[in-house]
């Protein structure tokens, strides 16, 4: 079983839509957990992150984090063309120190 | 101010070859972190450094891989002799410490014939 699970997709979503990304993880040691957006042939660029339980709102961009059922989300709101690209969760046991990817979500925003 | 840089931005070698990938992570930052994915699979932590020393190299796949980090600058990871499975995309990441935000680099793209 791996450790975090993504459903790789593809997504297609219209402009404005909201979009629901989310990541289940099997590894109750998780404390921090990032959400990472890489765009074709570039490396992952940090979106949010959280730590422990919660949500956490960064303009369009809402995370969540439910320990209990070990299941992470990332809520885009009035999705643009420029958000198309893969997003990866990528929770961790020790912050930034060591990544344990998910598989990523594709995503495309068509106009 | 200069991003994490990594060199070549794609490698092409026969099975059995030598390659060598360079990262240059951002000035000052003490931790560097390698990464790779290989096809259809999720990116995989491979090893950590913090200044010239290996913190973690729990992610290393084989002996037939080898890091290093010259004075704490930047760093190496030769594969020899390469196999087909280790084609992929190797990311190098860096970062302050190891609670700061760590940077990725675009990645080198390994494909072995």
């Amino acid at each position: 079983q791996k450790e975090v699970e993504q459903d790789p997709g593809p997504l297609s979503v219209p402009e404005g839509a909201i979009v629901s990304l989310n990541c289940t993880y099997s590894n109750s040691a998780f404390q921090y957990f990032m959400w990472y957006r890489q765009y074709s042939r570039k490396g992952p660029e940090l979106l949010m992150y959280t730590y422990s339980s919660g949500n956490k709102e960064d303009g369009r961009f809402t995370a969540q984090v439910d320990k209990s059922s070990k299941y992470i989300s990332l809520f885009i709101r009035d999705s643009q063309p420029s958000d198309s690209a893969t997003y990866l969760c990528a929770p961790s046991l020790t912050s930034y120190g060591k990544l344990t990817f998910g598989q990523g979500t594709i995503l495309t925003v068509h106009p | 101010e200069a991003g994490v840089t990594q060199f070549p931005s794609h490698s092409v070698i026969e099975k059995g070859q030598t390659v060598t990938l360079r990262c240059d992570p951002i000035s000052g930052h003490d931790n560097l972190y390698w990464y790779r994915r290989v096809m259809g699979k999720e990116i995989k932590f491979l090893l950590h450094f913090v200044k010239e020393s290996k913190q973690d190299e729990s992610g290393m796949p084989n002996n037939r891989f080898l890091a290093e980090r010259t004075g704490g600058t930047y760093s190496t990871l030769k594969v020899q002799p390469a196999e087909l499975e280790d084609s992929g995309v190797y990311f190098c990441a860096s970062s302050p410490g190891v609670y700061t935000e760590a940077f990725f680099g675009q990645g080198t793209r390994l494909t072995v014939v």
